[in-house]
């Protein structure tokens, strides 16, 4: 079956410093991949999304790259700030099976 | 603002109790699935309608049901509550299927003392 597997948290960092969090899928098929964002007390956002191999998708200075070779899809950001604190969702979505599979979420904390 | 409405945004109640979960999706969305994000299980597929039609189902318990009515609105229904049924329940919507995004709502969180 379809899994994620994203890196474990929390993870605390200062304002402006660069922000990695790693992401690996397996899948059947040929899946979607999503990094969705909750922040403290609302619902799930989608951050950015990319639909086949080796496209990048970027939003609010966050980006990642699907890769099918090594199956990941790890987000970054190269200066983070306050407001960028939340937790952070790595998912797929399969062409054969149309629900969402998550990973467990990494807690992102930014000090000022 | 997802476009997407749940309610109620909170609810308290008792265990043996049964509880309806309300979704309205975005204008225009034939597709609405429920999700459940709980500590120890994270956050995971309970079931896809579809126009009307259930579409998929996931890790959902015999005790819970759902339905999408003609106005493309859901509930999702959870009955003989258990503690270990609290948790925060999301629905999210979607043009169709597959490829398209899913836009979540705020949430329901369910506290079951």
């Amino acid at each position: 079956g379809n899994s994620v597997t994203q890196m474990e948290g929390p993870v605390t960092l200062s304002e402006e410093a660069f922000l990695t969090i790693n992401c690996t899928y397996t899948a059947t098929g040929y899946p979607s991949l999503f990094w969705y964002v909750q922040y403290p007390g609302e619902g799930l956002q989608l951050l950015l999304k990319a639909t086949k191999a080796d496209d990048k998708g970027s939003n609010k200075g966050f980006e990642a790259t699907y890769r099918k070779e090594t199956t990941s899809f790890h987000l970054e950001k190269g200066s983070v700030q306050v407001s960028d604190s939340a937790v952070y969702f790595c998912a797929l979505s399969d062409t054969d099976d149309y629900k969402l599979s998550f990973g467990a979420g990494t807690t992102v904390t930014v000090r000022a | 603002d997802s476009g997407v409405t749940q309610t109620p945004k909170h609810l308290i109640t008792a265990t043996g109790q049964r509880v309806t979960l309300r979704c309205s999706p975005r204008s225009g969305d034939l597709s609405v699935y429920w999700y459940q994000q709980s500590l120890d299980q994270g956050l995971q597929f309970l079931i896809q309608y579809y126009n009307g039609e259930e579409r998929a189902k996931g890790n959902i318990l015999e005790r819970f049901s759902a339905q999408q009515f003609p106005d493309l609105h859901s509930e999702l229904n959870l009955s003989s509550l258990e503690l270990g049924d609290s948790a925060l329940y999301f629905c999210a919507s979607s043009v169709g299927f597959g490829k398209n995004i899913q836009y979540f709502g705020a949430g329901t969180r369910l506290s079951v003392l």
